[in-house]
């Protein structure tokens, strides 16, 4: 069975300073895998996939995660933290016995990001 | 394009209760989950819904169900609502992605469900 696990429940970082969110995950297959990001009250929105091409993922507003198959990890970096990124991230791996239909979720990180 | 709509996105209901909250997928998209966020047990998956049939489900008893129309639209229902039952649901449609063959979910702003 697949499962993430998010390292960190919380991480603070000062704006303007490298932002790292750690997750490992376990999969009997080759995984796909996601960050996702919400803000307060707010839905989730993607950040970025892996689906076994590049190991190196680029996501929107800067961010960016690498897969590390001897590793187990996707962790999600972040070169310059600014205000707007305080916000809950999750890692997820899709269940791929489900078709793609099931996405299992780590317990979240929240970024607090200090001015 | 317009992304997920979930409506209504507040909802107060009384234990006992019954309930339905509505998503309307990214047009295309012919698959709809379901999920239940807490503090407390975090995001798990409801169900799944494609092209009318439940495809897919999670660990939740019987009083959670859901239905697919033929335009994709879904709706979910929990009967006799407990007060555990108060969570934020989030709806997410998706489609096969043609390149990477991989399910991309997209999420709407969910709906916040208070059961006293």
């Amino acid at each position: 069975a697949q499962s993430v696990t998010q390292l960190d429940s919380h991480v603070s970082v000062s704006e303007g300073t490298p932002v790292l969110l750690r997750c490992n995950y376990s999969s009997s297959y080759s995984p796909s895998l996601f960050w996702y990001v919400q803000h307060p009250n707010k839905g989730l929105q993607l950040l970025l996939k892996y689906t076994s091409a590049a190991t190196l993922v680029k996501g929107i507003n800067g961010f960016e995660a690498e897969f590390k198959k001897s590793e187990t990890s996707f962790h999600l970096t972040k070169p310059s933290a600014h205000m707007s990124d305080a916000a809950e991230y999750f890692c997820v791996v899709s269940d791929q016995n489900n078709q793609g239909g099931k996405l299992i979720f780590g317990q979240g990180t929240e970024l607090s990001v200090k001015p | 394009k317009a992304g997920v709509t979930q409506t209504p996105r507040y909802l107060i209901k009384t234990r006992g209760q019954q309930v339905t909250l509505s998503c309307s997928p990214i047009s295309g998209h012919r698959s709809v989950s379901w999920y239940q966020q807490t503090p407390g047990q975090g995001l798990q998956f409801l169900f799944e819904y494609f092209s009318e049939t439940q495809r897919n489900k999670g660990n939740f008893p019987g009083r959670f169900s859901g239905r697919q129309f033929s335009n994709s639209r879904s709706e979910m229902n929990v009967s006799t609502l407990e007060l555990g039952d108060s969570a934020l649901y989030l709806c997410a449609s998706s489609r096969r992605n043609s390149g990477t063959g991989a399910y991309e979910q997209y999420f709407g702003p969910g709906t916040r469900l208070t059961v006293t």
